[in-house]
């Protein structure tokens, strides 16, 4: 499988759920992101990961955890989630942050609160 | 911040016509950066600009980096129906080189 691989596409969770987004990339990338992506709104970029590393975190509420384990995989913990919260999560990778190249992005997962 | 404004919102446009869409910036980038967003999927990269005054093209689309280093341009020649999406604009500067700053995006429809 190639590309950066987003699970699940689509996933409905109460305010009081806790569930997590996985992204997977095959690219050999070492820089990975999270954006969310809400109708009529800019991309919001959340967070950046350098080589497992957090390099940004775009002041994000505390009920979006990332967790980066290794270059290939990025995941984003969710729990006590607002209605506000429902939108398209984008993750994305590239080769490295200070590279001059586009981003490759997943489908995205599309989150609705309830 | 900087933010990207794109031009226009949405349009409407018959088979076989020409399209133009703009995004400008309150600041400068060195990097411009287009994507098309089909429904249902993530951005995928177009085109890429590198210099102030580059054209570059890539089959029926062409895009221009603005020589103000201030805006972008994205020319798509003889429209198809699979054109029909959202198309963004992202701006990158080399002291913020972790981030890309996206456009509001324009939806693009295609009617036969």
């Amino acid at each position: 499988e190639t590309g950066v691989t987003q699970t699940p596409r689509h996933l409905v969770m109460g305010m009081t759920n806790k569930k997590s987004l996985k992204c997977e990339q095959h690219l050999g990338h070492n820089a990975m992101y999270w954006y969310k992506q809400s109708a009529k709104k800019p991309l919001e970029l959340m967070f950046v990961y350098n080589f497992k590393e957090q390099t940004e975190n775009n002041s994000v509420p505390s009920r979006f955890s990332p967790e980066c384990p290794n270059s290939s995989h990025l995941f984003l913990h969710l729990h006590t989630l607002q209605p506000e919260d429902s939108a398209l999560y984008l993750c994305a990778s590239s080769q490295g942050t200070g590279q001059v190249s586009g981003y490759t992005f997943g489908s995205g997962t599309r989150l609705t609160v309830v | 911040g900087q933010q990207l404004n794109q031009s226009p919102q949405s349009m409407f446009i018959q088979e076989g016509e020409d399209v133009s869409m703009n995004c400008t910036s309150s600041s400068i980038f060195n990097t411009w950066l287009w994507y098309k967003q089909d429904p249902g999927e993530g951005p995928v990269l177009l085109i890429a600009l590198y210099k102030a005054g580059e054209l570059t093209s890539n089959g029926r689309l062409t895009a221009q980096f603005g020589i103000t280093r201030k805006d972008s341009f994205l020319n798509i020649s003889a429209s198809i129906p699979s054109d029909v999406g959202i198309y963004f604009c992202a701006g990158r500067n080399t002291g913020t080189a972790s981030k890309l700053t996206f456009g509001t995006g324009t939806r693009l429809q295609v009617t036969l």
